[in-house]
């Protein structure tokens, strides 16, 4: 089973920019890898943010957004607010089998 | 407004069997592949397994971990997914989430402990 990656943790300052990234151990992740991203606050269930790599959902802030960035599925977030402090998780899909990034924690401070 | 909403998670003893449900409303039930994701305390989420519409051939997929013991299947007449869980271990330990599209639920505690 493949193995998706993300950081463990990352920091950001209020008002300011970060990316988020999610590699697969088979290679490059594409957009055949319909890459997903959700975030989870502590106690609820996730939301899901992005899909296919680039779309939003009409409850998706318009300071995320998805990309492939190095070989990589990419989240950025312009103009970090706190309430965005929280788990992130991608999901990537490999023919039938879906496999979740163990997370990064984002803390806005 | 889509709405699921899991049920039929609790206490069972290792080598149990429980069988989880999660009933949909708000959008059409039989154009959406549902999925089963689940969250150990304090870890990530894990997907488990995913099933198709029958119009694309009602066909399942699941995880490593859970093939085998674990059976997705749905009820179209009530809207309904199941997870049905067999031969349970402690590492099944976890809250369950049904999804559909974009949209998921609040999530069922399941515990498999002696």
């Amino acid at each position: 089973q493949a193995v998706v990656t993300q950081e463990p943790s990352l920091t950001v300052s209020p008002g300011g920019t970060v990316t988020l990234t999610c590699g697969s151990s088979t290679g490059a992740v594409t957009s055949g890898h319909y890459p997903f991203w959700f975030q989870q606050k502590p106690g609820q269930a996730p939301r899901t943010l992005i899909y296919d790599t680039t779309n939003k959902h009409s409850w998706t802030p318009a300071r995320f957004s998805g990309s492939l960035l190095g070989g990589k599925a990419a989240l950025t977030l312009s103009g970090a607010q706190p309430e965005d402090e929280a788990e992130y998780y991608c999901l990537l899909s490999y023919s039938d089998a879906r496999v979740f990034g163990g997370g990064t924690k984002l803390t806005v401070l | 407004e889509v709405q699921l909403v899991e049920s039929g998670g609790g206490l069972v003893k290792p080598g149990g069997s429980l069988r989880l449900s999660c009933a949909a409303s708000g959008f059409t039930f039989t154009n959406a592949w549902m999925n089963w994701v689940r969250q150990a305390p304090g870890k990530g989420l894990e997907w488990v397994g995913r099933i198709r519409t029958k119009a694309d051939g009602g066909t399942t997929a699941y995880a490593a971990p859970v093939k085998g013991r674990f059976i997705i299947s749905t009820d179209d007449s009530k809207n309904t997914l199941f997870l049905e869980m067999n031969s349970l271990k402690t590492e099944d330990t976890g809250v369950y989430y049904c999804s559909a599209g974009p949209s998921w639920g609040q999530g069922t505690l399941v515990t498999v402990s002696s």
